[in-house]
């Protein structure tokens, strides 16, 4: 199956501070990666869709200047959180289709700990 | 609107004690439903993709089923390694997906 890399796996960080997580499609080229977020024991939230050479879509209720998506190549998509604070700690996992409606593959996902 | 609904919420089995999953969908334009596994700290590993009304998939303990409404993923003789939570998805249109909010499902030795 196609293999999605996202690093890194943990992050702990200070209030104000920004991280950025890079999410990577090894062996398939990706024109869209989709960025979730999940909180314990819930379901993944959609935050953004992520599509190469152009502006993330995000979803409603989501700071597109807080979380800033990159899309630079067929192959890497970056999410930067802005000045962190301990309200985004968080999992966030990426994914990623081979095609416009087959299956998505995940990445193993980052813990976000701000402190 | 388009939905996923997923139950039980939570399921805890003996080993060896075989059980269904279910996903029920109301979507417009059904382009295919997946089926992931996803273990604590995780992301979600992917299982099965169902096209279409009748058709089924197998894989070891698991074999997942699709009809015009819903899916099943049955769980045969489970393990306690079979321990995780189960989410059904489905894709309509153009990268448009939409997830179930999942079973956790528990097998005790």
């Amino acid at each position: 199956g196609a293999v999605v890399s996202q690093h890194p796996s943990w992050v702990i960080c200070k209030s104000g501070t920004s991280v950025k997580i890079e999410c990577r499609s090894l062996d398939f080229q990706a024109t869209t990666m989709f960025w979730y977020r999940q909180f314990p024991k819930q379901s993944l939230m959609l935050m953004a869709t992520s599509n190469e050479g152009s502006k993330a879509t995000y979803e409603q209720g989501v700071e597109k200047d807080k979380f800033l998506i990159n899309h630079a190549s067929l192959t890497l998509s970056t999410l930067t959180v802005t000045s962190a604070h301990p309200e985004d700690s968080s999992f966030y996992i990426c994914s990623a289709s081979q095609d416009s409606y087959g299956e998505l593959f995940f990445g193993s996902g980052t813990q976000l700990s701000v402190l | 609107e388009d939905q996923v609904t997923q139950s039980p919420e939570a399921l805890r089995l003996q080993e060896g004690e075989s059980s269904s999953l279910n996903c029920s969908y109301t979507v417009s334009g059904l382009r295919g439903l997946f089926w992931y596994r996803q273990d604590p700290g995780k992301g979600p590993e992917f299982l099965f993709t169902l096209y279409s009304a009748g058709e089924e998939k197998e894989k070891e303990r698991l074999k997942a089923t699709l009809t015009k409404k819903e899916s099943f993923l049955h769980i045969t003789a489970p393990k306690p390694e079979d321990s995780a939570t189960y989410l059904c998805a489905v894709s309509s249109g153009t990268y448009k997906y939409i997830f179930g909010t999942g079973t956790r499902l528990k097998v005790l030795a």
